[in-house]
């Protein structure tokens, strides 16, 4: 089945432990991107790649990092989570040159 | 900024009713507009897309209306169902594959 993962699904920490939020596609895609999602704001761009070991910053990259040494994986670290950044996450991908984005189950991150 | 802007927040609507949801968009560059729907606990999921080139989009009970003079589109959902009861999202999309999403309708359907 064509899908894209991300683990955990929830995850409680506290403020400056440093967390990593995995994400895989199964479906060969070259572009994967991180959205979070806050009541209000609708869904904003963290990062995105292009493709293996390319990276660039979204709307709101502060306080994020993303790496893609794989073509299948695209993990977000948070090297010191805060508050304001408690959020609902979400991983995506698509085929270059086609526009629909399939998204991943989604992360619910509670930092205190 | 907020380059998608997507009205109304949230949406009653009666079973067997129209569902309607607007949005307007500033950039002109981008050529392809989706729209997402979210049930409880999932990731969003493409619904239904337009291109600019054409002003309407049906498939099923959804349809998308575009005016690409007014820079405006919107979606209508016929014979609404309760089972359609989740949040929308309009957004828009160029070249460089970069989704702007609109803020979001809450869509309940009483049966």
């Amino acid at each position: 089945e064509a899908q894209v993962t991300q683990n955990p699904r929830y995850l409680i920490t506290v403020t400056g432990k440093k967390l990593t939020v995995t994400c895989s596609q199964n479906m060969n895609h070259e572009y994967m991107s991180w959205y979070r999602q806050d009541p209000g704001l609708g869904l904003r761009q963290i990062y995105y790649s292009m493709n293996v070991e390319v990276t660039d910053k979204g709307d709101v990259p502060e306080g994020y990092k993303v790496s893609r040494k794989e073509k299948r994986n695209f993990p977000l670290i948070l090297e010191s989570p805060s508050p304001n950044q408690t959020s609902l996450y979400f991983c995506a991908s698509s085929d270059r040159g086609r526009y629909e984005q399939y998204f991943g189950p989604g992360t619910r991150l509670t930092v205190t | 900024q907020q380059q998608v802007k997507q009205s109304p927040q949230s949406l009653i609507v009666q079973k067997g009713g129209i569902s309607i949801i607007n949005c307007a968009y500033e950039n002109t560059a981008f050529d392809y507009f989706p729209w997402y729907q979210q049930f409880p606990g999932k990731g969003p999921a493409l619904l239904i897309a337009i291109r600019p080139d054409v002003s309407e989009k049906k498939e099923g009970r959804f349809t998308i209306s575009f005016n690409k003079s007014a820079k405006q589109f919107s979606l209508h959902i016929m014979d609404s169902q309760p089972g359609d009861s989740a949040t929308y999202f309009c957004a828009a999309i160029g070249a460089t594959n970069k989704l702007i999403f609109g803020t979001g309708t809450l869509l309940a359907v009483q049966p």
